[in-house]
């Protein structure tokens, strides 16, 4: 039992270069969830899903793109990259609603030159 | 959005006792209460969750007064393996179109010193 796995673990882009973030997991979670965190800022919620072929728009949507084809997957693409979005992504999963327990993944670290 | 404010930073000795409170003048009627706890380089791990009154748990333990405007966190007895950022949160609790935000703002950066 993985749990929250996330690929790649580090990835340098240089702008305007696209990428795609997966995140699986292994627990049959409905609700899936990318945020992304600054130094600084906390977490921010990016997108999320509340089940297979679902997404919807967090609190920092712009320049992202998500899809949940598989109900253990959950992408992150970037289409176009800018150095704002230099940053550290975290997935994670819940049973149901948010506030239930959330399970995160190590991270994946993104530089865009 | 319930949004939450916590202080930056905290110093405790091992041994200690550590109480975290956390501010949310704004909880909706069906939100929870709940911490998390990350350490450098990984994600958040669930620590405690409560609606009201007192919880505990192997870990910790959450006070909720009966307003629930605020919360507190109490570490017994930490140890340096408790230094961590440790995020108070308040779910929207909406249901239907849109509303599933779970904000996590900036946390309480706890250090615990030998």
């Amino acid at each position: 039992n993985a749990g929250v796995t996330q690929t790649p673990k580090f990835r340098v882009l240089k702008t305007g270069q696209s990428m795609t973030l997966l995140c699986a997991q292994d627990m049959n979670h409905e609700y899936m969830y990318w945020y992304r965190q600054d130094p600084g800022m906390g977490l921010r919620l990016i997108h999320y899903s509340v089940g297979e072929g679902t997404t919807a728009k967090g609190e920092v949507p712009d320049g992202y793109n998500v899809s949940r084809l598989k109900k253990q997957n959950f992408l992150l693409g970037l289409e176009s990259a800018a150095p704002s979005q230099t940053s550290v992504y975290f997935c994670a999963s819940s049973n149901q609603a948010f506030q239930e327990t959330q399970y995160f993944g190590p991270g994946t670290r993104l530089l865009v030159l | 959005l319930a949004k939450t404010t916590q202080p930056i930073s905290m110093d405790s000795y091992e041994g200690q006792e550590v109480n975290i409170t956390c501010s949310h003048n704004n909880i909706a009627t069906n939100d929870y209460i709940t911490w998390y706890q990350q350490f450098p380089s990984q994600g958040p791990r669930f620590i405690i969750q409560g609606y009201k009154t007192k919880v505990t748990n192997e870990v910790a333990s959450l006070f909720i007064p009966a307003d629930r405007k605020s919360s507190t966190l109490s570490l017994p007895r930490v140890s340096l393996s408790d230094t961590a950022v440790y995020y108070c949160l308040v779910g929207d609790g909406s249901s239907g179109a849109g509303s599933y935000q779970l904000t996590f703002g900036k946390g309480t950066k706890l250090s615990v010193i030998p």
